[in-house]
């Protein structure tokens, strides 16, 4: 079975702090992925990593930066957290051999006070 | 921005009955399709995948394409209070990336 974890299931943080939120998958996936999810508003994709040290932005990158330095770890950095940036973050990964299927870890929620 | 539009509301369902869900697409190209299922609080997880015209079933789940009129549907047979979820569909759309609607919601009643 696919494995991704997240490294915190709740954080609370106060407003310009730097976020770190880790990702880590089991599966040797190539790519990785950050979404965020808020109501009403659905599944919105912050970056996502293809490769090692490779990243590409996705529709809401603004505020948020990435890092890849291991295949198997991905994470999404909060330069300098503001109260819009509360939300439920999301990982996943995927492999471009096995049918697209993007498998999530379990969830951030982050509060920003 | 791919969109991909699941326009219901809240559905809800008699125990044993079949739930249906739709989803339709505005690129006419796309290729495969995903359903995830979202419990409350928890992320989403697969149901199934499906990339060709007509029907693919799973269990009590059938998923139906329709390349001519660009909608997909879910079907869940023989409804349980455990399928209580928000349903979300996804599309395909190169570069290794997902579209997502923005779900919905399935309710059923004991």
């Amino acid at each position: 079975d696919v494995k991704v974890t997240q490294s915190s299931r709740y954080l609370v943080k106060r407003t310009g702090e730097k976020v770190f939120l880790e990702c880590v998958q089991d599966m040797d996936h190539e790519n990785m992925f950050w979404y965020r999810q808020d109501p009403g508003l659905g599944l919105r994709l912050i970056y996502f990593s293809y490769d090692v040290k490779m990243k590409e932005k996705g529709d809401i990158p603004e505020g948020y930066s990435v890092s890849r330095e291991k295949k198997e770890r991905f994470s999404l950095i909060l330069e300098s957290a503001s109260t819009n940036q509360t939300s439920m973050y999301l990982c996943a990964s995927s492999s471009p051999t096995s049918a697209k299927t993007q498998y999530f870890g379990p969830g951030t929620r982050l509060l920003v006070l | 921005q791919k969109e991909v539009e699941q326009n219901s509301g809240p559905l809800s369902v008699p125990e044993g009955a079949i739930a249906s869900l739709n989803c339709t697409y505005s690129d006419r190209g796309s290729q495969s399709f995903f359903w995830y299922r979202q419990y409350s609080g928890k992320s989403p997880e697969l149901i199934m995948f499906i990339y060709s015209n007509g029907d693919k079933e799973d269990g009590r789940f059938t998923a139906q394409l329709n390349k001519a009129s660009q909608y997909v549907s879910l079907l869940i047979r023989d409804s349980q209070p455990s399928d209580s979820a928000t349903y979300l569909c996804a599309e395909y759309y190169g570069n290794n990336r997902l579209a997502f609607g923005k779900g919905n919601q399935v309710v059923v009643i004991p």
